[in-house]
C-alpha cells in the first residue's frame, strides 16, 4: 500500500455530465499528478499541483481542471463528459514533484461514461 | 511529441527463466526512469528507478540504462507465476511528468 487515496473506486456517468474525483496524497508529500490510463494504453499526464498551485499540464482539454487543497488533497474535475473519457483515472503523490521524485499512485477510479 | 516506446508483447517465458523488457525514450533531457508493474485492474506499483547509466540490482530484477542511446530496460531473473503483469516504462519530461509506454505484458508459464 502506498499511502495515497482515491473515491470513489467506480462511477458510471452519463453523456455531458460533470464529474469529481478526489485524492488524499501520503503522508508528507505535497504533490499530486493525475494521470488518464485507458484500456491497453499506458497513463497519460493530465496535470501535476504542488502546494495548491498547477505546476504543468498535458495535451487534455480546459474540461479537465483540478484543485489542490492545503492539506494536499487533490480534486479532478471533468465537465461536459464525453464517451472517450471513460478510463481508469489514477492519482500519484510525491514529496516535492521535482525530477527523480518518485511517484506513487493510489488505486484509481475507473469511470465509466454511458 | 516526445515518446516512450517499449517492445511489442505479449511475451511469454517459462518459470525460472529471465524476462527482457526494452524501452526506448525520444527526451534526450530526461534525466530520471522507471519501471512500474501493473496488474490487472490495478493500478501501477514502483519496481525500480534509474538515474545512472549502467545497471541497478534489486533482488531478482536489474534495470539498465545507456542514455546515449536513449534504451532503459529490466530484466526479470527467476520469473515466477507472481510476476505475470503489464510492465510499464516511465521517463520523466521537463523535469516534472512520467511520460508512459504502453506497457509490455509478461505472462510466466508454470
Amino acid at each position: 500500500e502506498t499511502g495515497v487515496t482515491q473515491s470513489p473506486t467506480h462511477l458510471i456517468k452519463t453523456r455531458g455530465q460533470q464529474v469529481t474525483l478526489r485524492c488524499s496524497s501520503q503522508s508528507g508529500h505535497n504533490t499530486v499528478s493525475w494521470y488518464q490510463q485507458a484500456l491497453g494504453q499506458g497513463p497519460q499526464f493530465i496535470f501535476q499541483y504542488y502546494r495548491e498551485e498547477e505546476n504543468g499540464r498535458g495535451n487534455f482539454p480546459p474540461r479537465f481542471s483540478g484543485l489542490q487543497f492545503p492539506n494536499y488533497s487533490s480534486e479532478l474535475n471533468v465537465n461536459a463528459l464525453e464517451l472517450d473519457d471513460s478510463a481508469l483515472y489514477l492519482c500519484a503523490s510525491s514529496r516535492d514533484g521535482r525530477d527523480g521524485d518518485t511517484q506513487y499512485f493510489g488505486p484509481g477510479t475507473r469511470l465509466t461514461v454511458l | 511529441q516526445k515518446e516512450v516506446e517499449q517492445n511489442s508483447g505479449p511475451l511469454s517465458v517459462p518459470e525460472g527463466a529471465i524476462a527482457s523488457l526494452n524501452c526506448t525514450y525520444s527526451d534526450r533531457g530526461s534525466q530520471s526512469f522507471f519501471w512500474y508493474r501493473q496488474y490487472s485492474g490495478k493500478s501501477p506499483e514502483l519496481i525500480m528507478f534509474i538515474y545512472s547509466n549502467g545497471d541497478k540490482e534489486d533482488g531478482r530484477f536489474t534495470a539498465q540504462l545507456n542514455k546515449a542511446s536513449q534504451y532503459v530496460s529490466l530484466l526479470i531473473r527467476d520469473s515466477q507465476p507472481s510476476d505475470s503483469a503489464t510492465y510499464l516504462c516511465a521517463v520523466v519530461e521537463n523535469d516534472y511528468k512520467l511520460s508512459f509506454g504502453a506497457g509490455t505484458t509478461v505472462t510466466v508459464r508454470a
